[in-house]
């Protein structure tokens, strides 16, 4: 099993600000995956990390907008960037230990 | 390609009612098959798994049986409670990474 440790909770920023999502595992892993769940919606991959190469992005999500660091075998970080209201979602960082395990997600609201 | 087919919601129902949410799927190889639930201001989280054809996963009453030849994997449970109200994805993975792919969401309300 693995269980995993997502900041913040949720936050509320200005059009134009960075918000950076932080997660932890407990436990090395050599994926992370990073979704969006928009209201009412299900859940959308943005990319996947791998420690020590850079994240591949799933088509229509750009480095530019959702950098992503990935330092070591437990932690990973996505960075919503120049945000706007159509940022507004929840973020969900998952890793892979025989299922799918998830953060508890980021509540994002973008004014 | 992967891809999975989830019954459109909402559903509501009655207390005691018999509860089918439909699941179909795409995939290469030998996916494994799962159903997760999101209960109000939560997480995702497990409900049952089968990783090979006419295996059965089963939790707090819910069961799905993984079905090969109609590329299927229902959930049903025979007596929903209120408790049960949340939403509820279908997902595969397809055994050849660690990728995931998710249905749409069927959101579940049950009413006394």
């Amino acid at each position: 099993s693995a269980v995993i440790s997502q900041k913040p909770s949720r936050d509320i920023c200005q059009r134009g600000t960075s918000l950076t999502i932080q997660c932890q595992v407990d436990s090395q892993v050599t994926m992370m995956f990073w979704y969006r769940q928009q209201p009412g919606q299900s859940l959308t991959l943005i990319a996947t990390a791998n420690q020590g190469s850079e994240a591949t992005y799933e088509s229509g999500f750009v480095i530019d907008k959702f950098p992503i660091s990935r330092p070591n075998l437990t932690f990973s970080t996505l960075t919503v960037s120049n945000m706007s209201p159509e940022d507004s979602s929840i973020y969900l960082c998952s890793v892979v230990v025989l299922e799918a395990f998830f953060g508890q997600g980021t509540r994002l609201t973008v004014v | 390609g992967n891809s999975v087919t989830q019954m459109e919601g909402p559903v509501t129902l009655s207390e005691e009612a018999f509860l089918t949410i439909n699941c179909t799927y795409t995939a290469t190889g030998y996916p494994s098959l799962f159903w997760y639930v999101q209960y109000p201001g939560e997480g995702l989280q497990l409900l049952l798994k089968a990783t090979k054809a006419d295996d059965k996963g089963s939790n707090k009453g819910f069961e799905a049986t993984y079905r090969k030849e109609t590329t299927s994997f229902h959930l049903e449970k025979g007596s929903v409670q209120v408790s049960d109200s949340a939403v509820y994805f279908c997902a595969l993975s397809s055994g050849t990474g660690n990728q995931f792919y998710f249905g749409t969401g069927t959101s579940l309300t049950v009413i006394p």
